[in-house]
C-alpha cells in the first residue's frame, strides 16, 4: 500500500458526461501528479501540483481540469467525455516537487 | 519536446536468463532518471539515478546512467517468474514516462 488513495476505483459513464476523480496523497506529501494510461500510449503526464499551486502541465486536454485543495487532496475533472477518454487514471504523490513518486491504485474510467 | 524511449517494447525469456532493458531520453533541465515496475496496477519505485556512471543495485536488479549519451540500462540477473511485469523509465524535468518494456519470464 503506497498510502495514496484514489476514488472511485471504477467508473462507467456515457459520452458527453462529466466525472470527477479524487486523490488523497500520502501523509506529508505536498506534490500531486495526474497520469493517464491507455494500452497504446503508456503513462501520459497530465498535470502536477505542488502545495496547492500548478507546477507543470503536460498533454492535458482543455476538457480536463484539476486542482489541489488546501488539505492537499486533488481532483481531476473530465468533461464532455469521449470514447477515447477511456483509460486508467493514476494519481501519484511525492514529498518534494520532484523525485520518487508513490502511485495510487488508479481509477478506471470507461466511457460508453 | 521531452522524450523517453524504451527498448525493447516486449521481451520473453526463460527463468534464469539475464535481461537488459534500455531507456534513452531527451529532456530539458534533467534532474534524475527513475525506474519503476508495474505489475497489475500501480507502478512501484525501483531506482533513482542522478549521477553518471554510478551503479545502483537492489538484489538481482541493477541500473546505471550515462548522462553524456543520454541513456540508462536496467539489468535483471537470474530472472524469476515474479519479475514478469512492465518496466517503466521516467525522467525528471516534468516526470515523463516511456512506454515501458513488457517482460515475460517463462518457467
Amino acid at each position: 500500500d503506497s498510502g495514496v488513495t484514489q476514488t472511485p476505483k471504477h467508473l462507467i459513464t456515457a459520452t458527453g458526461q462529466r466525472v470527477t476523480l479524487r486523490c488523497s496523497p500520502r501523509s506529508g506529501d505536498l506534490s500531486v501528479y495526474w497520469y493517464q494510461q491507455s494500452l497504446d500510449q503508456g503513462l501520459q503526464f497530465l498535470i502536477q501540483y505542488y502545495n496547492g499551486e500548478e507546477r507543470a502541465k503536460g498533454n492535458i486536454l482543455e476538457r480536463f481540469s484539476a486542482q489541489q485543495f488546501p488539505d492537499l487532496h486533488s481532483e481531476l475533472n473530465l468533461s464532455s467525455l469521449e470514447l477515447g477518454d477511456s483509460a486508467l487514471y493514476f494519481c501519484a504523490s511525492s514529498l518534494r516537487p520532484n523525485g520518487e513518486l508513490f502511485f495510487g491504485e488508479g481509477s478506471r474510467l470507461t466511457v460508453l | 519536446e521531452d522524450k523517453v524511449v524504451q527498448s525493447p517494447l516486449s521481451l520473453v525469456v526463460h527463468e534464469g536468463d539475464t535481461v537488459t532493458l534500455n531507456c534513452s531520453y531527451e529532456v530539458t533541465n534533467f534532474r534524475s532518471l527513475l525506474w519503476y515496475k508495474q505489475e497489475k496496477k500501480a507502478p512501484t519505485f525501483l531506482f533513482m539515478l542522478t549521477s553518471s556512471g554510478i551503479e545502483k543495485k537492489s538484489g538481482r536488479l541493477s541500473s546505471i546512467l550515462d548522462k553524456k549519451e543520454l541513456f540508462s540500462i536496467l539489468n535483471i540477473t537470474a530472472t524469476q517468474t515474479g519479475d514478469s511485469a512492465v518496466y517503466l523509465c521516467a525522467v525528471e524535468g516534468k516526470i515523463i514516462f516511456g512506454k515501458g518494456t513488457r517482460l515475460h519470464i517463462l518457467p
